[in-house]
């Protein structure tokens, strides 16, 4: 496998649901995002990881969770949920440099929350 | 994070290059310019950054006006695999995070 692999594609989930998005990166990078997209919005930056530690919380709620195990694997966990939190999210990565590194992206995980 | 703003659609016949442009007045010494682009259904993919010099490569040209307060991302023969939002993006050295606006969304008509 190579670049920015993400699962689940699709996941539908109540609001009193627990789930984790995974992401996991094979390039070798040592940085790790994960962003949201919502209908029609531009994308959100929410968590971003370097060298294993959270170096960046956009205030993002406390029901996502992020948790960033070594520098290829990067989750978010998800609990109670709201339907507002329907969205496109999108983990990424990238080799930290100064200022013209490239994000590497997944495909996506598509959440649906009811 | 320094602003960009980009028409929020555009559209170019296929086969016919393509001019996107971006105002980026706030712009810093420091600053690179960055464009991603979103195809339907899948994440923002790399296109071209520079900071100072014009830019080519296999996807695309990117020129950067003389005072760096504008740039143009020109695709030279647009295909319909080029139908995508293109953002715009500013990024300094001190390692600031990769910030999205609403981009322009392109239409290539066969």
């Amino acid at each position: 496998e190579t670049g920015v692999t993400q699962t689940p594609r699709h996941l539908v989930m109540g609001m009193t649901n627990k789930k984790s998005l995974k992401c996991e990166q094979h390039l070798g990078h040592n940085a790790m995002y994960w962003y949201k997209q919502s209908a029609k919005k531009p994308l959100e930056l929410m968590f971003v990881y370097s060298l294993e530690e959270r170096v960046e919380n956009n205030s993002v709620p406390s029901r996502f969770s992020p948790e960033c195990p070594n520098s290829s694997h990067l989750f978010l966990h998800l609990h109670t949920l709201q339907p507002e939190d329907s969205a496109l999210y999108l983990c990424a990565s990238s080799q930290v440099s100064r200022g013209y590194e490239k994000l590497f992206f997944g495909s996506g995980t598509q959440l649906s929350v009811l | 994070d320094a602003k960009t703003t980009q028409p929020n659609s555009m559209e170019s016949n296929e086969e016919e290059p393509v001019h996107l442009p971006c105002n980026h007045s706030t712009i810093s010494g420091t600053d690179y310019i960055h464009w991603y682009r979103q195809l339907p259904s899948q994440g923002p993919e790399y296109v071209i950054h520079g900071l100072t010099s014009n830019v080519n490569n296999r996807m695309a040209s990117l020129a950067i006006a003389e005072d760096r307060k504008s740039s143009t991302l020109i695709l030279h023969r647009a295909t319909l695999r080029d139908a995508a939002v293109y953002y715009c993006i500013l990024r300094d050295d001190t390692g600031n995070q990769f910030y999205f606006g609403t981009g322009t969304s392109l239409t290539v008509i066969p």
